[in-house]
């Protein structure tokens, strides 16, 4: 069974760094890509990025490129969204998703829980 | 970057009707490459169609998409009470994604 499980909820202050993370399973990790999917309250899904794990081959929005960073560690079959100083603004539900094939161009067919990110004073 | 718009922004419908979701991409989406997604409060997105007309595993037969180039459509046939949520467009035509802001269909 697919399952992909993201790190638990998070309370940060403005400035402070974070990295969540997204552990799959059931699948050969390596060969999908995967998704991060920001969703702020109340609010629709944005794409953020993707990467591919077998080589670390990532993509961005323009509206995220250098705002957060998306990494993949294959040997523990975990990928990675972070960023270095967070704003306020950041607060958010983030999922991680499959994407169905290894191209790149697939829909999203299996979704991580979600991870709550929460900054304020 | 494609840029989807979603049409209309909420629909309210009785269970039973038929409802009609339009989704419209900036440029041509490649491929038809359109998926559709439906997302409950609390819950993740769930994935409804793929290649703008495919079913996804396990979802009922009121759903249907259709559309190719610029216009796609998500149709409920007949609507049933767990059908009330919000669904997204989304392309995938190229390695940067987008979705569309999602229309609400909600009880009437």
């Amino acid at each position: 069974e697919v399952q992909l499980v993201q790190s638990g909820a998070e309370v940060k202050k403005p400035g402070e760094s974070l990295k969540i993370s997204c552990k799959g399973s059931g699948y050969r990790f390596p060969s999908y890509w995967i998704g991060w999917v920001r969703q702020m309250p109340g609010k629709g899904l944005e794409w953020m990025g993707i990467i591919y794990p077998g080589d670390s081959d990532t993509r961005y929005s323009p509206s995220f490129q250098g705002q957060v960073t998306i990494s993949a560690d294959k040997s523990i079959s975990t990928a990675y969204l972070q960023w270095s100083s967070l704003k306020a603004s950041d607060t958010a539900m983030y999922y991680c998703a499959r994407l169905e094939g290894n191209s790149g161009y697939d829909n999203f067919d299996y979704w991580g829980q979600g991870t709550l990110v929460t900054v304020s004073s | 970057e494609i840029v989807l718009t979603q049409s209309p922004g909420t629909l309210s419908l009785s269970p039973g009707e038929r409802a009609t979701l339009s989704c419209r991409a900036s440029q041509n989406v490649r491929s038809s490459y359109l998926a559709w997604y439906q997302q409950k409060p609390g819950q993740a997105p769930r994935l409804l169609i793929y290649g703008a007309s495919s079913r996804a595993t396990g979802i009922p037969d009121r759903f249907s998409g259709s559309g190719s180039g610029t216009d796609f459509t998500l149709t409920i046939s007949r609507l049933e009470p767990e059908d009330f949520a919000v669904y997204y467009c989304h392309q995938y035509g190229n390695l940067v994604h987008t979705f569309g802001p999602g229309t609400k269909v909600d009880i009437k």
